[in-house]
């Protein structure tokens, strides 16, 4: 079955510390990668996206993400994170076939900066 | 803000009861997509509507149904509510349902079952 895992469920750091989220999806075939941001009582915004070509892709607001086919991963990073980097981050994933642009998502993780 | 709106923003119900939830899509966009997010998981597909009409489903049973509308606006459909339909239902509009076509997601539906 298509899946999308999450390893780091809850992840609190101090400001200007690094920042990388795992993610590793189930199949082997084509993928479409994408990774949102959840801030507190706001929708689903898109961080950064990967469809094809440079594996290290870069989003806003400083994060970036890297595209390891032969680990299925697509893990985010952030050099130095900021209070303001407080929000859920989910990854998704566009499995190859069928006729819709759906999204599987991971379960999210939860970061807390702290000033 | 992306331009898709979701009505109501919260609404409460009781177990057995019917809910509709509305979603306005963003401009140009054609194809709505509805998600279940349950607290502390990551949302889960539940439809999507293209050019009004059903265009692919996920794991949901048939009391799960919408509609599309001339506009391309959209309504999810929720009979017989259960306690575990407790959840943020997210709509995502988009220009058209192919891969790689980016989603812009609305503010939600807040649905307590009571």
């Amino acid at each position: 079955a298509q899946s999308v895992s999450q390893h780091n469920h809850h992840v609190i750091l101090s400001e200007a510390a690094s920042l990388e989220l795992g993610c590793n999806y189930s199949y082997g075939g084509t993928v479409n990668l994408f990774w949102y941001v959840q801030y507190p009582g706001q929708h689903l915004q898109l961080l950064l996206k990967y469809f094809s070509g440079d594996p290290l892709v870069k989003g806003i607001k400083g994060f970036e993400a890297e595209f390891i086919k032969s680990k299925f991963s697509f893990n985010l990073r952030k050099p130095s994170v900021q209070w303001s980097d407080t929000a859920e981050y989910f990854c998704a994933v566009q499995f190859g076939g069928g006729a819709t642009n759906k999204l599987i998502f991971g379960t999210g993780t939860l970061l807390a900066v702290q000033p | 803000e992306t331009g898709v709106t979701q009505s109501p923003t919260h609404l409460i119900k009781t177990r057995g009861q019917q809910v509709t939830l509305r979603c306005s899509s963003q401009s140009g966009h054609n194809t709505v997509s509805w998600y279940q997010q349950a607290l502390g998981q990551g949302p889960q597909f539940i439809f999507q509507y293209y050019r009004e009409e059903e265009n692919g489903r996920g794991n949901f049973p048939p009391r799960f149904s919408g509609l599309q509308f001339p506009n391309y606006s959209s309504e999810l459909n929720v009979n017989a509510l259960e306690l575990d339909d407790s959840a943020l239902y997210l709509c995502a509009s988009s220009l058209d349902p192919s891969r790689g076509i980016e989603q812009y997601f609305g503010p939600g539906t807040r649905l307590t079952v009571t």
